[in-house]
């Protein structure tokens, strides 16, 4: 069946350096991908988007990259703050407006 | 501006008890999503709205699990004859679902319902 996951569950980085963070979809019919944020007792939080025409988008200190090849998407964090401590979901919708999520990547930002 | 609202916060219930779960979406918003995620786990589709009509229940996992629209505003998520494993945080969304638009959702606090 479809699936988004992680290759990894958990990541710490030392604040101010730049932060990765990968994910691998198996839908090779998706066209649109989400990053989203989610902080302990909330709600999953927008980030960046990409339709399947693109391989860059950059935000504000985010990019994502996807790479259709091999199917994986990933999401650059340039600067990490300690307010970037959470867990990161990516996502892909398949034809229309369900979305189907990955398990997450929990951020440590060290101080 | 007030954003997804969703209540009760909290829920406890006992294993075979009937519960509803609400969701307030952002005023103008004609998509509205539930999603169920349990611990450590990504939010999981349920159902999506489009107006008052489900236009994908595709999610549901059986058929104690029903939801409502009527006015396609206020949406309830019913549960009957709760069991154990439905416990986890049901997570409501909305968008504007504009047609070849990416349609960001907007996420509530969600209800964290535990079935004892």
């Amino acid at each position: 069946g479809e699936s988004v996951g992680l290759h990894l569950p958990t990541l710490s980085v030392q604040e101010g350096d730049n932060s990765i963070i990968n994910c691998a979809y198996s839908n090779s019919a998706s066209d649109y991908f989400i990053w989203y944020k989610q902080e302990s007792g909330k709600g999953p939080q927008f980030i960046i988007d990409i339709r399947s025409n693109m391989d860059k988008r950059q935000g504000q200190r985010v990019t994502v990259l996807l790479n259709k090849t091999v199917k994986h998407l990933s999401l650059q964090i340039a600067a990490t703050q300690p307010g970037d401590s959470a867990v990161y979901f990516c996502a892909e919708n398949t034809g229309g407006f369900k979305t189907i999520f990955g398990a997450g990547t929990r951020l440590f930002v060290k101080a | 501006g007030a954003g997804v609202s969703q209540t009760p916060s909290n829920k406890v219930t006992e294993k075979g008890k009937y519960v509803e779960l609400r969701c307030d979406p952002i005023s103008g918003h004609t998509a509205l999503y539930w999603y169920r995620q349990s611990l450590g786990q990504g939010p999981e589709f349920l159902i999506y709205f489009q107006g008052t009509g489900a236009a994908d229940d595709s999610g549901l996992p059986n058929d104690r699990f029903f939801a409502v629209r009527p006015e396609g505003s206020v949406s309830t998520l019913k549960i009957q004859r709760t069991e154990r494993g439905d416990s986890a945080v049901y997570l409501c969304a909305s968008s504007l679902a504009v047609a070849g638009a990416n349609n960001e959702q907007f996420f509530g606090p969600g209800t964290r319902l535990t079935v004892l």
